[in-house]
C-alpha cells in the first residue's frame, strides 16, 4: 500500500450523520483521488485534487465533500445527503503531470447502520 | 469516450497452469493501459503498465501483459498460476485530458481470479 494511509479501516455511521475519512500520503505526490468501490462496479471517481486548495468533482461527487489544505492530506466527508454511502472507499495519489501510476491506500469500509 | 471492459467476472485456474485475464479497451489516440490487483479488504496494487514500446510488458509477481492494437486488447498473463495469485484484478485506461491538465484512470469492473490447488 506504499506511503498512503487511510483511517479508520472500518467505520459505522448512523442515518443522517456526517463522517470524515482520512487519507495521508508521504510520497510527495501532487495529485490525490478518492474512489468508491461497490461489488461488480469497479472503481468510481468521487473527487480529485492536483494542488493544495484546489479540487475537482469526479463522476459521483454528490453527497461528498473534500478539502486539500496540505499536500499530504485529502480528507473525504460523506454527508447525510449521500443516499447510499455503504461502500469501500479508496484513496490514491500520483505524480503530475504524467499520472502514469496511481498508488492506493488500504481503504476504509463504511457501513450505514 | 474512453472505456475498458473485462468480459469475465471470474476466472478459475488450476495451480501450475497458465492463466489469462482478459481486457479490451476503446480509446481515442494512443492508449495508456494498466493492471492492478486487489487482495481482500486491501487497496489496489500496481502490477504493470503499457505506455509505448514492446507489446509484451513484464510486471510484478511474474505477471505480464500483451498489448494488441489490432484487437484493442491488453490481456494479463502468467505462465504458472499460484494459489496466492487468487485476487481481484482490474484493468484501467488513462482518460483524455480534462480540465487543469488532469488525466483520470477509468477502471474495468474487475475479474476475480481463483486458483485451485
Amino acid at each position: 500500500d506504499g506511503g498512503i494511509t487511510q483511517s479508520p479501516k472500518y467505520l459505522f455511521r448512523k442515518e443522517g450523520q456526517n463522517v470524515t475519512l482520512s487519507c495521508e500520503q508521504n510520497l510527495n505526490h501532487d495529485a490525490m483521488y478518492w474512489y468508491r468501490q461497490d461489488p461488480g462496479q469497479g472503481l468510481r471517481l468521487i473527487y480529485y485534487s492536483q494542488i493544495v486548495n484546489d479540487f475537482q468533482k469526479g463522476d459521483i461527487a454528490e453527497g461528498y465533500s473534500v478539502s486539500r489544505e496540505k499536500k499530504e492530506s485529502f480528507p473525504l466527508t460523506v454527508t447525510s445527503a449521500q443516499k447510499n454511502p455503504t461502500a469501500f472507499y479508496l484513496c490514491a495519489s500520483s505524480w503530475l503531470p504524467d499520472n502514469n501510476e496511481q498508488f492506493f491506500g488500504p481503504g476504509t469500509r463504511l457501513t450505514v447502520l | 469516450a474512453q472505456s475498458v471492459a473485462q468480459p469475465e467476472d471470474q476466472v478459475n485456474v488450476a495451480e501450475g497452469n497458465p492463466l489469462t485475464v482478459k481486457c479490451t479497451y476503446s480509446v481515442s489516440g494512443n492508449p495508456y493501459l494498466f493492471w492492478y490487483v486487489q487482495y481482500p479488504n486491501r487497496g489496489l496494487q500496481f502490477l504493470l503498465k503499457y505506455i509505448t514500446g514492446d507489446n509484451l510488458v513484464k510486471g510484478s509477481y511474474g505477471f505480464e501483459a500483451e498489448f494488441n492494437k489490432s484487437q484493442t486488447s491488453f490481456h494479463l498473463k502468467k505462465p504458472s498460476a499460484l494459489v496466492s495469485d487468487s485476487a481481484l484484478y482490474f484493468c484501467a485506461v488513462r482518460d483524455l485530458l480534462l480540465s487543469g491538465g488532469y488525466n483520470k484512470l477509468i477502471f474495468g469492473a474487475g475479474t476475480r481470479l481463483a486458483v485451485h490447488p
